[in-house]
């Protein structure tokens, strides 16, 4: 089993919709979980940063975190063409200086 | 700021050539990485640098080698490249850590013939 699995798309949505995306994982000593965006021949910029268990959201983004189920998912609300990108989670534990990524999730908004 | 910036930004290769890529920041970061991109396997760490003078290897150094120069800067070098290297190059840093804020340069895509 891979220590993160995600889901790598394409995921077609229509302008306006909800997007969610998810990343499972089975290191349960992971604590900082993370939510890269990464569009079209560019970098890697971080989009959301979460610790422990909970939600987060910011604008029309949130992150929500499950640790009892290794689960984390990302939603875009009303999401728009811009919003075209793979989204790529990441998670690390503490002590441990590394970084897991998903193989990432391309989404695609249609106008 | 320019942020991290990366030379160069395509190069094609021939099999057993080698070169460096170049990486620099100017954010006043203590950790640098690379990665390498491929479709379907997502991004791997190859090597990185916690603080200046330091390197260590990541999931997939094998055919690599490094050199952190100055804190500024972080080369990559080939030293004989093989097709399996075919792939997109990201550097990155970060102010501490590697679970704290990654900042990705644009990416070097490599072809090797």
């Amino acid at each position: 089993q891979k220590e993160v699995e995600q889901d790598p798309g394409p995921l077609s949505v229509p302008e306006g919709a909800i997007v969610s995306l998810n990343c499972t994982y089975s290191n349960s000593a992971f604590q900082y979980f993370m939510w890269y965006r990464q569009y079209s021949r560019k970098g890697p910029e971080l989009l959301m940063y979460t610790y422990s268990s909970g939600n987060k959201e910011d604008g029309r983004f949130t992150a929500q975190v499950d640790k009892s189920s290794k689960y984390i998912s990302l939603f875009i609300r009303d999401s728009q063409p811009s919003d075209s990108a793979t989204y790529l989670c990441a998670m690390s534990s503490y002590g441990n200086n590394r970084l897991a990524f998903g193989k990432g999730n391309q989404v695609v908004v249609i106008p | 700021n320019a942020g991290v910036t990366q030379t160069p930004k395509f190069q094609v290769l021939k099999t057993g050539q080698s070169m460096t890529l170049q990486c620099a920041q100017d954010m006043n970061h203590n950790s640098m990485y690379w990665y390498r991109q491929d479709p379907g396997m997502g991004l791997r760490l190859i090597y990185y640098s916690a603080s200046e003078g330091t390197t260590d290897k990541g999931e997939v150094p094998n055919g690599y080698n490094v050199s952190r120069l100055n804190k500024r800067e972080f080369s990559l070098r080939l030293e004989s490249a093989a097709p399996s290297q075919t792939s997109v190059y990201f550097c990155a840093s970060s102010e501490g850590g590697m679970r704290e804020t990654q900042y990705f340069g644009p990416g070097t895509r490599l072809l090797v013939l």
